[in-house]
């Protein structure tokens, strides 16, 4: 079975554009959560979604934000783009149970410049 | 206090030794603990889970959970230079809590 799939891999934009960043869970799995990834800090929770419906949002601006498609699969948004943006998003699958383990797909590196 | 601590490290060991890393909680609620590693540039992958209190064996991983004193610890066994790596922890805060609270990553470097 192939694991959660992210793309783009890698991406630069300059600032004031606006980036989508996709992801696709585990097959079977409901639930999509969204991180951030700051080179020497632990993901940093973005979105979580379950079952189209937004179930949690971390502290992050407006500028960021998600959906959910009918087969699961993922969007991320993010409008006018910072430099402080620049990092890894990382894009982790679940059943949706609490508690329960989260798989994380390979990532989309993103440059701001 | 944050949530989730780590030392951020480096954790420096030789070759065939033990690597003990640690891992504090803020919330006596908290019922799901993970360790995932990661490799420079790459993503972060489970190495294990633990949610009962006491010792969990995975071949050359033990995860170690104390809840009356907050701690999460994974020690690794006859540590090779492949397990260099960052170790993060991650706790769900709060029993039933469905999204996990990541710390800043332990480094550990496995040297021959």
């Amino acid at each position: 079975d192939a694991g959660v799939t992210q793309s783009p891999t890698h991406l630069i934009k300059t600032r004031g554009q606006h980036v989508t960043l996709r992801c696709s869970p585990i097959s079977g799995h409901k639930s999509v959560s969204w991180y951030q990834q700051v080179l020497g800090q632990g993901p940093q929770f973005i979105f979580q979604y379950y079952e189209k419906e937004e179930r949690g949002r971390g502290n992050f601006p407006d500028r960021f934000s998600a959906r959910q498609f009918p087969n699961y699969s993922s969007e991320l948004n993010v409008n006018a783009l910072l430099l402080g943006d620049s990092a890894l998003y990382l894009c982790a699958s679940s059943a949706g149970n609490p508690g329960e383990t989260q798989y994380f797909g390979p990532g989309t590196r993103l440059l701001v410049l | 206090q944050k949530e989730v601590e780590q030392n951020s490290g480096p954790l420096s060991v030789p070759e065939g030794a033990i690597a003990s890393l640690n891992c504090t909680y803020s919330d006596r609620g908290s019922q799901s603990f993970f360790w995932y590693r990661q490799y420079s540039g790459k993503s972060p992958e489970l190495i294990m889970f633990i949610y009962s209190n006491g010792d969990k064996e995975d071949g050359r991983f033990t995860a170690q959970l104390n809840k009356a004193s907050q701690y999460v610890s994974l020690l690794i066994r006859d540590s090779q230079p492949s397990d260099s790596a960052t170790y993060l922890c991650a706790v769900n805060i709060r029993g039933g809590s469905y999204i996990p609270t990541f710390g800043r990553g332990t480094s550990l470097i496995v040297h021959p």
